[in-house]
């Protein structure tokens, strides 16, 4: 079964400080990875998204990468900030099969 | 600033009666996706369309549940009869799978939900 992990569940950090929210992957045949933000009773919002023939992606303070042989993914967050305060989630899709699978998403503080 | 967009927004109803979910895909997109969000299942595909050809609803309860694509600038999603344990946060996206392109080929943009309750 094609199931997506991500740890912490919950995240709290003072503001400025760097973090990585962290995705698992347990089949490593991949077509994409996708990281979004959501907002609480919104939408999801496309971060970044990397191919499988890709190691990382960048965009602002965001950074990503992926490393399919250990079915791993982070979501690097520089110098963070309240606004930044979200529910991140990681989704993979499938070679052979174009729908997202998620993970339960990292909800993530980012105190003043 | 191109979206997909849905309506309603918000919808209560009581069990039984019908439920009707409508999406609007980016212009030019060729997928539309329906997903279901809860608390405890979190986000799971129903339905996808690849050029208004539905090609995976194994995700969608049969017996209550149809998703139909009248044409390529809408998207629909009925239930009939609805129940408590359906109520959710519904989903649509919409991508280009399938087209050539740069890194957003097989991206996906969500619209802000339908979120359905059912009494």
């Amino acid at each position: 079964k094609q199931e997506v992990t991500q740890i912490p569940a919950a995240l709290s950090v003072p503001e400025g400080e760097n973090l990585v929210l962290n995705c698992s992957f347990t089949d490593s045949a991949i077509y994409n990875l996708q990281w979004f933000r959501q907002d609480p009773g919104k939408g999801l919002t496309s971060l970044l998204l990397i191919q499988s023939s890709q190691r990382e992606q960048t965009s602002g303070r965001l950074n990503a990468s992926l490393d399919k042989s250990s079915g791993r993914s982070t979501l690097y967050i520089a110098a963070s900030q309240p606004g930044d305060s979200a529910t991140y989630l990681c989704a993979v899709s499938y070679q052979g099969a174009q729908k997202l699978v998620f993970g339960q998403g990292t909800r993530l503080t980012i105190n003043p | 600033d191109a979206r997909v967009t849905q309506t309603p927004r918000d919808k209560v109803t009581e069990m039984g009666q019908e439920v009707t979910m409508r999406c609007q895909p980016i212009l030019g997109h060729n997928t539309v996706f329906w997903y279901r969000q809860t608390m405890m299942q979190g986000l799971e595909l129903l339905a996808y369309f690849r050029n208004r050809a539905p090609l995976d609803d194994s995700g969608m309860p049969k017996d209550r549940f149809s998703a139909e694509m009248p044409d390529a600038t809408l998207a629909t999603l009925k239930i009939q009869p609805s129940e408590p344990r359906d109520s959710a946060v519904y989903f649509c996206a919409s991508g280009s799978q399938g087209l050539a392109g740069g890194p957003s080929y097989n991206e996906q943009f969500f619209g802000p939900g339908t979120r359905l309750t059912v009494l």
